[in-house]
């Protein structure tokens, strides 16, 4: 099993571009989430999604939006990308009940120049 | 304002050592603990978690130490080995969501052969 798989694993954008960040786990897990980790901040939440439909607001998620496209899919999308977005970002999943992201990507390295 | 403090920044042990990672709370509405491990270029990995009303849990060589009175919790880890070398991250999830997850900071250990 592949488990999550995020996609590309490195960009670089220009500040004001735009850019998705696409996420597709293969473990039929209800929830799934992304989270950004910046040096010595551990991870914080973005956007988290329960079921296919559904998206809620985390910790950091201005300037971002996301698309529960399905079960499997959940994508984090840049509409004007800002240096202060360099981050590298984590897609995670969970089964129902969970309480917790239980697996993750390897990881979404972003620079904004 | 950091709601879940990790210490310390970065620890280094001998091969069957017992590194001891600490993490601190103030707010009493975090309902559930969980540990992740890192390894470089890859994902956090859930390594354990412990619920409040549990003063002590074990798995593997793995074991966290829960404290409900001072708001501490800690990670240790039994004959470490070299293969243990990694970031731990410490979290703490808010009672009223399922979801919302805050990390510490992070450690990152290393155990010399």
């Amino acid at each position: 099993n592949a488990g999550v798989t995020q996609t590309p694993k490195f960009q670089v954008l220009k500040t004001g571009q735009s850019m998705t960040l696409q996420c597709a786990q293969d473990m039929n897990h209800n929830s799934m989430y992304w989270y950004r980790q910046d040096p010595g901040m551990g991870l914080r939440l973005i956007y988290y999604s329960a079921s296919e439909g559904t998206t809620d607001k985390g910790e950091v998620p201005n300037g971002y939006n996301v698309s529960r496209l399905n079960k499997r899919e959940f994508s984090l999308r840049l509409e004007s990308a800002a240096p202060s977005q360099t981050s590298v970002y984590f897609c995670a999943s969970s089964a129902m009940g969970s309480g917790q992201p239980q697996h993750f990507g390897d990881g979404t390295r972003l620079s904004i120049l | 304002q950091q709601q879940v403090k990790q210490s310390p920044q970065s620890l280094i042990v001998q091969k069957g050592g017992i590194p001891i990672i600490n993490c601190a709370y103030e707010n009493t509405a975090f309902d559930y603990f969980p540990w992740y491990q890192q390894f470089p270029g890859k994902g956090p990995a859930l390594l354990i978690a412990i619920r409040p009303d549990v003063s002590e849990k074990k798995e593997g060589r793995f074991t966290i130490s829960f404290n409900k009175s001072a708001k501490q919790f800690s990670l240790h880890i039994m004959d470490s080995q070299p293969g243990d070398s990694a970031t731990y991250f410490c979290a703490a999830r808010w009672m009223d969501s399922s979801y919302k997850l805050i990390f510490g900071s992070g450690t990152r250990l290393l155990v010399r052969p």
